[in-house]
């Protein structure tokens, strides 16, 4: 069992759909991040919330929109997603962000599939 | 972006071999972190070995950490079919920023 809990599991959308990721943490970790990995390939990071502000966002198009609405919780969500958009979508916890030696904690993702 | 780079690939072993894989990396960095994830699961931290050490261990884990050279290894001893599972080497390159992920290396071990 994993410490950080990401819901759902699997998403099927349609591209004018809007839906949201759901993760969770208990662990009193203060950054957290959201990953996209596709098949075959490494976790790309995507954004990253340091004491609920967003502190990195890596040039993520507006159709992904991030929301820490308090330390245990973050959302992701989808408007009008593209094909390409389907991937594993990860989410991570650690201590906090500036203190670089720290593990991550990861959830097992969500898979999304858009049509 | 992409920071490390993993080899080989891919690696398939025997039950009871030795798996060693490696990673290089380009910038300097404030630590390095050994991943693994099993097909349909997220990642697992393994081990984490700062810039100023050499070596580390960890059950039947050793990482080694060559600055000079920035590269790093991770060898699992008398691996297991429960070690098959895709390797991430991570480095952060300074407190503050996020880890970059390697390519990773597929493991396939079977018995």
């Amino acid at each position: 069992d994993t410490e950080v809990t990401q819901t759902p599991k699997h998403l099927v959308m349609g591209m004018t759909n809007k839906k949201s990721l759901k993760c969770e943490q208990h662990m009193g970790h203060r950054a957290m991040y959201w990953y996209k990995q596709k098949a075959k390939k490494p976790p790309e990071l995507m954004f990253v919330y340091s004491y609920e502000k967003l502190s990195i966002n890596e040039s993520v198009p507006s159709r992904f929109s991030p929301e820490c609405p308090n330390s245990s919780l973050l959302n992701l969500h989808l408007h009008a997603l593209q094909p390409e958009d389907s991937a594993l979508y990860l989410c991570a916890s650690s201590q906090v962000l500036e203190y670089g030696n720290q593990p991550q904690h990861f959830g097992d993702g969500t898979r999304l599939s858009i049509l | 972006s992409q920071q490390g780079e993993e080899d080989p690939q891919a690696l398939s072993i025997q039950e009871g071999e030795n798996a060693t894989m490696n990673c290089s990396y380009k910038t300097s960095i404030n630590n390095l972190q050994w991943y693994r994830q099993n097909s349909g699961r997220g990642l697992v931290h393994l081990i984490l070995i700062r810039s100023n050490e050499r070596e580390k261990h960890s059950g039947r884990l050793r990482v080694t950490l060559d600055t000079s050279k920035k590269s790093s290894s991770l060898l699992i001893t008398a691996s297991r079919a429960a070690d098959t599972a895709s390797y991430f080497c991570a480095t952060r390159p300074q407190a503050g920023t996020a880890l970059i992920f390697g390519k990773g290396t597929t493991l396939s071990v079977s018995s």
